[in-house]
């Protein structure tokens, strides 16, 4: 069973609009991550967080907002999208704690922006 | 800053051969943690392997092991009697420190490896 969800999986929006896009993780894990995947930059890390209320920003966070409400609900909004935001979204959840040490990804959202 | 460079954009492997993806990394951490993903044709990335930079010995999960030489800053993948469904792109990634860490990944661009009948 998926322990890393997202929703929707596929989004077309139109510029100006806001998106949100949705994980949730049942790993119990402190971490959640928010990448996005683009041709020629690989894995970029747009907000990542510590645990709930919490969220930190990543290397590329201009133009996204991120909301920790849970343990297990992290959520990326783009309150103003534009066609660069077009890209393939994955969330990953992990913890520092953990012996483990990997993050685990959701399957990705794929969003256009028109 | 923290930097994972994958030099092979792609290779191409009989089944049933062995495969060597490099990877090179520039940290200034003395302790850190490295990974390699796996991610299909539909998208999904996976978790294959990890090596802790304070272990001499190389991991290996199943039919892949890496090739840790720290002095040289790099850390190989091995994937030994390939199979068809090892073709995938590949990636690299590496995080710093557990005390005080995002725990954030930095990641290469990726290696894609097809596997021919």
């Amino acid at each position: 069973e998926a322990a890393v969800t997202q929703s929707p999986r596929n989004k077309v929006a139109v510029t100006g609009g806001k998106v949100t896009l949705s994980c949730n993780q049942t790993n119990n894990h402190n971490n959640m991550y928010w990448y996005r995947q683009d041709t020629g930059h690989g894995l970029r890390l747009i907000h990542y967080s510590y645990g709930a209320g919490s969220t930190e920003k990543g290397d590329i966070p201009d133009g996204y907002k991120a909301s920790r409400p849970s343990q297990e609900n992290f959520s990326l909004i783009l309150e103003l999208a534009t066609p660069s935001q077009t890209s393939v979204y994955f969330c990953a959840s992990g913890d520092a704690g953990d012996s483990s040490y990997e993050q685990y990804f959701g399957p990705g959202t794929r969003l256009t922006v028109l | 800053a923290q930097k994972v460079t994958q030099t092979q954009t792609s290779i191409s492997v009989v089944e049933k051969t062995t495969v060597t993806m490099d990877c090179v990394y520039e940290t200034r951490d003395s302790s850190y943690f490295l990974f390699w993903y796996k991610q299909t044709a539909s998208g999904e990335i996976v978790f294959l392997i990890r090596q802790d930079s304070y272990k001499k010995e190389n991991a290996t999960v199943g039919h892949y092991s890496l090739n840790f030489q720290k002095p040289k800053s790099s850390i190989g993948l091995i994937i030994t009697a390939t199979q068809i469904e090892d073709s995938a792109v590949y990636f690299c990634a590496m995080r710093g420190p557990i005390t005080g860490n995002t725990g954030k990944l930095i990641f290469g661009l990726g290696t894609t490896l097809q596997v021919q009948p």
